[in-house]
């Protein structure tokens, strides 16, 4: 059975302080590696990672993949109250189609 | 651009009671999901669809969830009979498509599901 697991579940932290979010995956027929950022309720795409070792950034956000020990860290530094969110880690697997399967997400809390 | 709608919102119902929803891709998206979100986990895939066929459906409980997507545009998924274990958020998502490649997934705001 396919599986993703996130950590820690929850984090909280203070305007400024730098995050790690961790993300480790078993699935068969590995495509990819997607991170989302959840507010309320529709998560929206943050990256998608297929290399191992080509790291991704936007802004203050950056994630890297490593296909040998099966994870993904997601960080994201001098965090901001608006950074407030559910942190989703999913594996996309299939021969010939994407199944993305989810973690359970890291709830982050930035206080100011 | 429109983003994905989805209705209705909210639903309350008692179990044993039937419900639908309705989602309303972007427009020219190929693909569309059907996940569940049950409070406190990720998102779990139930359906997906590539135009108007079914390309992975195995975590649909086909017993009592139904999904259709008749002319390869809009879909709506379907309960019956609802059990108390079926409130959750039901999300759709819709992404240009193309099995070959991943397309970004773009999720509407989802429908909160309260089962009594």
């Amino acid at each position: 059975e396919d599986k993703v697991v996130q950590s820690p579940l929850s984090l909280v932290v203070h305007e400024g302080d730098t995050v790690t979010l961790n993300c480790s995956y078993e699935v068969t027929n590995f495509r990819s590696l997607l991170w989302y950022k959840q507010e309320k309720k529709a998560p929206t795409f943050l990256f998608m990672l297929t290399s191992s070792g080509i790291e991704k950034k936007s802004g203050r956000l950056s994630s890297i993949l490593d296909k040998k020990e099966l994870f993904s860290i997601l960080n994201i530094t001098a965090t901001q109250t608006g950074d407030s969110a559910i942190y989703l880690c999913a594996a996309a697997s299939g021969g010939g189609s994407y199944i993305p399967t989810f973690g359970r997400g890291t709830s982050l809390i930035v206080h100011p | 651009e429109a983003g994905v709608a989805q209705s209705p919102r909210y639903k309350i119902i008692e179990k044993r009671q039937s419900v639908a929803f309705w989602c309303n891709p972007i427009s020219g998206h190929a693909t569309l999901y059907w996940y569940q979100q049950i409070l406190g986990q990720g998102p779990k895939l139930l359906i997906q669809f590539q135009n108007n066929g079914v390309v992975d459906d195995s975590q649909l409980p086909k017993d009592r969830f139904s999904a259709e997507r008749l002319k390869g545009v809009d879909s709506t998924l379907k309960i019956q009979p609802a059990k108390l274990e079926d409130s959750a958020v039901y999300l759709c998502a819709s992404s240009l498509g193309g099995l070959a490649a991943y397309n970004e997934q773009f999720f509407g705001p989802g429908t909160r599901l309260t089962v009594l």
